[in-house]
């Protein structure tokens, strides 16, 4: 049981240049997100997904999509890569009912630097 | 939509004392309170979350407490070790609407041995 798997852990990019970041979860969560972290400023959300085949913006979408491939894979596209988009990006998983509920897990984050 | 205070951002302590740390919300309708502890370059891990139905909840060495009337919650920490160093977030969610939590900006506790 790996909980949520993000990959990768470390990435350089050129302006303009695009990537994807993987997330996938083996809990069987609904809801699944993506937030990025910088310095003072906390964990801001970015898109959110409460179910297979739904998405949704969160506080700062703009720059970025994201696709809920199935039920444990939910991934976060850069299609043209800006220096404000440098951040550590973390992934994570949440359900409404059971043991776990509403309680966030999160992956190993990613840090991400645009030169 | 939800608004989310913490304060201080910044706690340094001899080991030994208490730390508290407080966070404030807007939305009244915010019925879910979580805390959550990131050790450097690791990942967020929730260490203790309240809700509204009750004033306060203990695991072992630390508290939330939440004061709905005036809509602030905070963490408190007893006899901190330096393990307890670490950047402390609180959230506010609403179950019975977007469940989306809200974070606090993060508070960096910096325990002294």
């Amino acid at each position: 049981n790996a909980g949520v798997t993000q990959t990768p852990k470390f990435q350089v990019l050129k302006t303009g240049q695009s990537m994807t970041l993987q997330c996938a979860q083996d809990m069987n969560h609904n809801s699944m997100y993506w937030y990025r972290q910088d310095p003072g400023m906390g964990l801001r959300l970015i898109y959110y997904s409460a179910s297979e085949g739904t998405t949704d913006k969160g506080e700062v979408p703009n720059g970025y999509n994201v696709s809920r491939l199935n039920k444990r894979e939910f991934s976060l596209r850069l299609e043209s890569a800006a220096p404000s988009q440098t951040s550590v990006y973390f992934c994570a998983s949440s359900d409404l009912s059971g043991d776990s509920y509403e309680k966030l897990f999160f992956g190993s984050g990613t840090q991400l630097s645009v030169l | 939509g939800e608004n989310v205070e913490q304060h201080p951002s910044t706690l340094s302590v001899q080991e030994g004392d208490s730390a508290v740390i407080k966070c404030t919300y807007s939305d009244s309708a915010s019925n879910y309170f979580p805390w959550y502890k990131q050790e450097l370059g690791k990942r967020p891990q929730l260490i203790i979350d309240i809700r509204s139905n009750v004033g306060e909840k203990k695991d072992q060495r630390i508290a939330v407490t939440l004061n709905k009337t005036a809509k602030h919650f905070s963490l408190h920490i007893t006899e901190t070790q330096p393990e307890d160093s670490a950047v402390y977030f609180c959230a506010a969610s609403n179950s019975g609407g977007s469940y989306i939590p809200t974070f606090g900006r993060g508070t960096s506790l910096i325990v002294h041995p």
